[in-house]
């Protein structure tokens, strides 16, 4: 079964300063990976995904993400953090198989703050 | 090309109401999911249905929840006898297809007093 471990419930960050949130994946299958981001009472977006492709995957907003077949992991980076940053960053796996229904199946989240 | 749309964006239910959740997915989309997130928690797969069809309800608790995708009009979750422990944000999500990019609705935030 599909699973996602996202290591750190929390992360503070300096505003300008770089952003890791790390993401380990298990799978049984090829996996596709997403990240997304939730701000305060709203939906969630689509940063980027994974699907087979390119292993380094840019996303909206300077985000990428860089998935390691060899360390189960599809961290999410971005060079400089800006305030508009601060939000939940979920990491998540797409079901795979047999019974493949496309449903997403969602980490824990990562509380991203940035300080001035 | 309107997003998804999810009304009403607050519900408040005292114990043993019903709950009505309704989900209007993006234009050509005919593939809904419903996932619920409790608070401090990730989102969590509910059901997932297509036009008149319920297609994985895996993640449906057993009783008092049901689900519907009707040929005209909006999806419906619908949580009967609601107790407190389904005060939750419920999201939809919609897609073209199975495999195809879900694209998320702002959500429903019921609150069960």
């Amino acid at each position: 079964a599909q699973s996602v471990t996202q290591l750190d419930s929390h992360v503070s960050v300096s505003e300008g300063t770089p952003v890791l949130l790390r993401c380990n994946y298990s799978s049984s299958y090829s996996p596709s990976l997403f990240w997304y981001v939730q701000h305060p009472n709203k939906g969630l977006q689509l940063l980027l995904k994974y699907t087979s492709a390119a292993t380094l995957v840019k996303g909206i907003n300077g985000f990428e993400a860089e998935f390691k077949k060899s360390e189960t992991s599809f961290h999410l980076t971005k060079p400089s953090a800006h305030m508009s940053d601060a939000a939940e960053y979920f990491c998540v796996v797409s079901e795979e198989g047999s019974s493949n229904t496309g449903k997403l199946i969602f980490g824990q989240g990562t509380t991203l703050q940035v300080k001035p | 090309n309107a997003g998804v749309m999810q009304n009403p964006r607050h519900l408040v239910r005292r114990r043993g109401q019903e709950a009505r959740l309704r989900c209007s997915p993006m234009k050509g989309h005919s593939h809904v999911y419903w996932y619920r997130q409790l608070p401090e928690e990730g989102l969590k797969f509910m059901v997932y249905l297509q036009k008149e069809n319920i297609i994985d309800e895996s993640g449906m608790p057993k009783e008092r929840f049901s689900a519907e995708f009707p040929k005209e009009g909006p999806s419906i979750l619908r949580i009967q006898q609601v107790v407190r422990g389904d005060s939750a944000a419920y999201f939809c999500a919609s897609s073209p297809g199975t495999l195809s990019e879900q694209f998320f609705g702002p959500g429903t935030r019921l609150t069960v007093l």
